[in-house]
């Protein structure tokens, strides 16, 4: 029972370097999303898709790319690290999209740039 | 883009105690769900209203969702330790593919 997997689980960066953070899921969903968690703001949407090779713009995409070239895997790219990125990113997938759906998450990676 | 708001942000009572945790926007949604988040871990989902006015029980805990689908509550029962954590309320409509988290209530019940 795998469900949605996450890597890294911790990552420092340096400004200015890029990474990718790895998501996967077993569930044969088709929804998939990123969010990131900072203190008293919630969860924001970073991007999400409803399927292979749709992908689409969350509330805060700016500084993140994505792709979604599998069912299976929806990796997300900072192209170059800013301090601002330095939060906990969650990956979360389900069924479709989670207007009633149960949406499940990753244990999430913690993401801190210097 | 449309708010959550959660109050209170912080509450810590002792076990046994009751209290409500509230979910409030000026929007109207299609449907509301709740998670909870323990430390290191990724939020899960404990209940979702579709229905105005809809009440659901989950043992010692119980959600309603407002007439006007704007807002929401969270009341807790007798509160054990176990139920500390990160709460989180989260909106969606129907045509719309984006989930809206509220900026959660972190319960602590000491022992």
């Amino acid at each position: 029972n795998a469900g949605v997997t996450q890597t890294p689980k911790f990552q420092v960066l340096k400004t200015g370097q890029s990474m990718t953070l790895q998501c996967a899921q077993d569930m044969n969903h088709e929804y998939m999303s990123w969010y990131r968690q900072d203190p008293g703001m919630g969860l924001r949407l970073i991007h999400y898709s409803v399927g292979a090779g749709i992908t689409d713009q969350g509330e805060v995409p700016n500084g993140y790319n994505v792709s979604r070239s599998t069912t299976e895997d929806f990796p997300l790219r900072l192209l170059s690290a800013a301090p601002s990125q330095t939060s906990v990113y969650f990956c979360a997938s389900s069924r479709q999209a989670p207007t009633n759906e149960k949406l499940f998450f990753g244990s999430g990676t913690q993401l801190s740039v210097l | 883009t449309q708010l959550l708001e959660q109050s209170p942000q912080f509450l810590s009572i002792q076990e046994g105690e009751n209290l409500t945790v509230y979910c409030n926007s000026s929007s109207v949604f299609s449907s509301l769900q709740w998670y909870r988040q323990e430390p290191g871990e990724g939020p899960v989902l404990l209940v979702t209203v579709v229905t105005g006015g809809e009440v659901k029980k989950l043992k010692r805990l119980t959600f309603q969702f407002g007439d006007a689908r704007k807002d929401s509550s969270l009341h807790i029962t007798a509160a054990q330790p176990g139920d500390t954590g990160l709460y989180l309320c989260a909106g969606a409509n129907f045509g719309n593919e984006k989930l809206t988290f509220g900026t959660g209530t972190r319960l602590t019940i000491i022992p």
